[in-house]
């Protein structure tokens, strides 16, 4: 089944612990991407992927890192959480960045509350 | 830059009555639209787009939304409204950024159809 995955899907943790949230792709996606949603304020893009080792900051990238050494794999790295990022996370993928009618393809989210 | 504005955070509307959920958009260029339904604890789920051609686009579950170029709108619309239609709502826009498109969303309209 094509889909995209991400783990964990609930996170508790305290302030200034690393962590790193999983996303996995199964369908040869160039594109991926991260977002934070948060009440009244939508989807916001925290970082994205062109291909491999290529990334680029989104609208929100601010205490947050990603890598993209495979394809398939778009993990999204705190290395200091802070209060202000418990949010909603979503991975996202899509074929090809520079064909504009393509579709994304979301992760089922990660609920991260950093105390 | 471009820019997709939903006007309203919340509809309602009575099972069996036609729904309309509002989008309008903002880009330099060809628009490349999209809506996304997101249903509780859940990822968002690709709906329909528009990319050129025939005004009215049909997607899934009976939902349709009309382009209207001269008004900048792409609302989303159904015939007759379910009680499992209630989710949120999300339009989106492709516009180019240098070489590649990066979608950019809305805020969200939460949809509430009552029995």
């Amino acid at each position: 089944e094509a889909q995209v995955t991400q783990n964990p899907r609930y996170l508790i943790t305290v302030t200034g612990k690393k962590l790193t949230v999983t996303c996995s792709q199964n369908m040869n996606h160039e594109y991926m991407s991260w977002y934070r949603q948060d009440p009244g304020l939508g989807l916001r893009q925290i970082y994205y992927s062109m291909n491999v080792e290529v990334t680029d900051k989104g609208d929100v990238p601010e205490g947050y890192k990603v890598s993209r050494k495979e394809k398939r794999n778009f993990p999204l790295i705190l290395e200091s959480p802070s209060p202000n990022q418990t949010s909603l996370y979503f991975c996202a993928s899509s074929p090809r960045s520079v064909d504009p009618y393509n579709e994304q393809f979301f992760g089922p989210g990660t609920r991260l509350t950093v105390l | 830059a471009q820019s997709v504005a939903q006007p309203e955070d919340q509809v309602n509307v009575a099972e069996g009555n036609p729904l309309t959920v509002k989008c309008t958009y903002s880009v330099s260029g060809n628009p490349y639209l999209f809506w996304y339904v997101q249903y509780p604890n859940r990822g968002l789920q690709f709906l329909l787009k528009y990319i050129t051609g025939d005004n009215l686009v049909k997607g899934s579950y009976g939902f349709e939304a009309e382009f209207n170029k001269s008004q900048t709108s792409f609302h989303l619309k159904k015939p007759s409204a379910l009680v499992s239609d209630s989710a949120l709502y999300f339009c989106a826009v492709s516009a180019a950024s240098g070489g590649s498109y990066i979608p950019t969303f809305g805020r969200g309209t939460s949809l509430i159809v009552h029995p």
